[in-house]
């Protein structure tokens, strides 16, 4: 089936640790993005990107890295320097246009 | 960065009412879009507007892109359980490059009461 494959769909980090979040598409789309979900407070953009081997920064991208080696995979990882990691966290696909975009099944990471 | 204005912020009504719902901005789109959210669930993209004043209808949902391209408005009629969740409106900006995708709105919270 075509579609947006996040994993784990639970996380749980110990403080001072780091953690990676999976995100691979099969829709042959060029761009693919990140967004942090809080309650209250909608979507924010962690990071996107338009082109193997590059990204860009969003409007949160502090305590966050990417990467993406291959056109269909763009993991998250989940720095320690991220004060307040607990939230919900969605990938996205969609053309390189960026009029519209597909949302995988979410990831919640919680610190414990 | 920019926001859209998405109101309600949340709706109780009973089954089989009709549903309204608007987004709007000090900013110009190229692109409207509905979401819904389930609980715990990514949101699933319900229906993409891609012209002023076009007017699109995925079964009961009804949305249209405004003629100023302003705004947007998502209407749901004889609403049912399986209805209950959180309405997005997103949009790309003309203003924008586009590579960072949409501006998404707060949301809609839809509650279905007994």
């Amino acid at each position: 089936d075509g579609g947006i494959t996040q994993s784990p769909k639970y996380l749980f980090r110990k403080e001072g640790q780091n953690v990676t979040l999976s995100c691979e598409q099969n829709l042959n789309h060029d761009a693919m993005y990140w967004y942090r979900q809080d309650p209250g407070q909608g979507l924010r953009l962690i990071y996107y990107s338009q082109i193997v081997n590059d990204f860009q920064k969003g409007d949160i991208a502090e305590g966050y890295s990417v990467s993406r080696e291959k056109k269909e995979s763009f993991p998250l990882t989940v720095t320690s320097a991220q004060k307040n990691p607990t939230a919900f966290y969605l990938c996205a696909s969609g053309p390189l246009s960026g009029n519209t975009i597909y949302f995988g099944e979410g990831s919640w990471l919680t610190v414990v | 960065g920019q926001q859209l204005n998405q109101s309600p912020q949340s709706m109780f009504i009973q089954e089989g009412e009709d549903v309204s719902m608007n987004c709007t901005s000090s900013s110009i789109f190229n692109t409207w879009l509905w979401y819904k959210q389930d609980p715990g669930e990514g949101p699933v993209l319900l229906i993409a507007l891609y012209k002023a004043g076009e007017l699109t209808s995925n079964g009961r949902l009804t949305a249209q892109f405004g003629i100023t391209r302003k705004d947007s408005f998502l209407n749901i009629s004889a609403s049912i359980p399986s209805d209950v969740g959180i309405y997005f409106c997103a949009g790309q900006l003309e203003s924008g490059g586009g590579a960072d995708g949409l501006t998404f709105g707060k949301g809609t919270h839809l509650i279905i009461q007994p």
